[in-house]
């Protein structure tokens, strides 16, 4: 299958700091990235869908400002945590896919783990 | 998108077929079903998709009824390597909105 690589796998952060995931097609061209998060021993949520060359579609209770998405390229989306807090921490993760497709599967990246303190 | 309903863990040994079930009841006619396995602090695999009637590849068979409102993940001789969540869902492949994850089935594999 395809290749969907984030970083970073983890990172650690101070409180008030921002901090950005870079989620990356390696083989082939994703016209769409999600974003998720997973918080611990629960499932993952959807946090946002990311169009290249587009805005972000947040789902409700996402903060926009916060979380801010970026898909410059088809390749290439990323996720900024702006002004971090300990509640924050969490597991981080993209998906990507083609849209339109009729074989398209989602893609996961690793995830990264995020800690605030 | 449809909601899906699985069993929230399951225990079995090694060299056991282990069979998880999930419920779609209000699945649409465009919806495929998919199957995912999470192991902790990794992002989720794909391991097998379907419309209808069974699918198999080198990992695991999916059993779909005629009314598709239930699917039947099957993974045969099972391994300590195996242990982790499973997650069944339901949507349109190759369409616009993001996965909508259920709970899951924590799988735990015992020798």
């Amino acid at each position: 299958g395809a290749v969907v690589s984030q970083h970073p796998s983890w990172v650690i952060c101070k409180s008030g700091t921002s901090v950005k995931i870079e989620c990356r097609s390696l083989d082939f061209q994703a016209t769409t990235m999600f974003w998720y998060r997973q918080f611990p021993k629960q499932s993952l949520m959807l946090m946002a869908t990311s169009n290249e060359g587009s805005k972000a579609t947040y789902e409700q209770g996402v903060e926009k400002d916060k979380f801010l998405i970026n898909h410059a390229s088809l390749t290439l989306s990323t996720l900024t945590v702006t002004s971090a807090h300990p509640e924050d921490s969490s597991f981080y993760i993209c998906s990507a896919a083609t849209l339109g497709q009729a074989n398209t599967e989602a893609f996961f990246g690793q995830g990264t783990r995020l800690t605030v303190v | 998108l449809a909601k899906t309903t699985q069993p929230i863990s399951m225990d079995s040994y090694e060299g056991q077929e282990v069979n998880i079930t999930c419920s779609h009841n209000n699945i649409a006619t465009n919806d495929y079903i998919t199957w995912y396995q999470q192991f902790p602090s990794q992002g989720p695999r794909f391991i097998i998709q379907g419309y209808k009637t069974k699918v198999t590849n080198e990992v695991a068979s999916l059993f779909i009824p005629a009314d598709r409102k239930s699917s039947t993940l099957s993974l045969p001789r099972v391994s300590l390597s195996d242990t982790a969540v499973y997650y069944c869902l339901v949507g349109e492949r190759g369409g616009a909105d993001g996965l909508t994850f259920g709970k899951g089935t924590h799988l735990i594999i015992q020798p």
